[in-house]
């Protein structure tokens, strides 16, 4: 089946870690998002990338790395300067560049304790 | 400063009446926009679209309506069912910036009543 994978759905981090988060998308489309969602609020962007080997910060970059090494891939690095990570991220990829919709994963749970 | 806005944290409506879910923009590039359903845990689902060039577009029970004067935009659900319980967001990009992404809402929490 097509899809978004995200994982793992459920991590824990002590403070002053560095996590990775995985995003793979079959779906062959060029563009891929990273978004973060917190209690009782909307989906703000963190990174987006148009295509291999680019991406650009979205509103609230500060204290993540991502990369596009591959078409399929897109990983979230939460560094230790991130300084309320304990958050719900969402990874989602589209298919070209305008107006086509973009589709979601499950979503990872990140709890800093 | 919040592009897309959804006044309306939450709605609750008795099964088998309209749900109407607005949302309000600020940004007249925007000429894409989106409604998504989205249960607690889980990514978002795209739910229906509507391009500027449209005033109204439906599919089954949902219809989206477009007021570009107004830079308003709603989700009729007609019947409401319970299993449309779930958070609603709006979203909108603009194709012409180049940049890509969407931009959200805060979400309206709809509760349809048995």
């Amino acid at each position: 089946d097509g899809g978004i994978t995200q994982s793992p759905k459920y991590l824990f981090r002590k403070e002053g870690q560095n996590v990775t988060l995985s995003c793979e998308q079959n779906l062959n489309h060029d563009a891929m998002y990273w978004y973060r969602q917190d209690p009782g609020q909307g989906l703000r962007l963190i990174y987006y990338s148009q295509i291999v080997n680019d991406f650009q910060k979205g509103d609230i970059a500060e204290g993540y790395s991502v990369s596009r090494e591959k078409k399929e891939s897109f990983p979230l690095t939460v560094t230790s300067a991130q300084k309320n990570p304990t958050a719900f991220y969402l990874c989602a990829s589209r298919g070209s560049l305008y107006g086509n919709t973009i589709y979601f994963g499950e979503g990872s749970w990140l709890t800093v304790v | 400063d919040q592009q897309v806005k959804q006044n309306s944290p939450s709605l609750s409506v008795q099964e088998g009446r309209i749900s109407i879910l607005n949302c309000d923009y600020t940004n007249s590039m925007f000429d894409y926009f989106l409604w998504y359903k989205k249960y607690p845990a889980e990514g978002p689902t795209f739910l229906i679209s509507i391009s500027s060039i449209k005033d109204k577009n439906e599919d089954g029970r949902f219809t989206v309506f477009l007021n570009k004067s107004a830079k308003h935009l709603s989700l009729h659900i007609v019947p409401s069912q319970p299993g449309d319980s779930a958070v609603y967001f709006c979203a909108a990009s603009a194709s012409q910036t180049g940049a890509n992404n969407l931009f959200f809402g805060t979400g309206t929490r709809l509760t349809v009543i048995p």
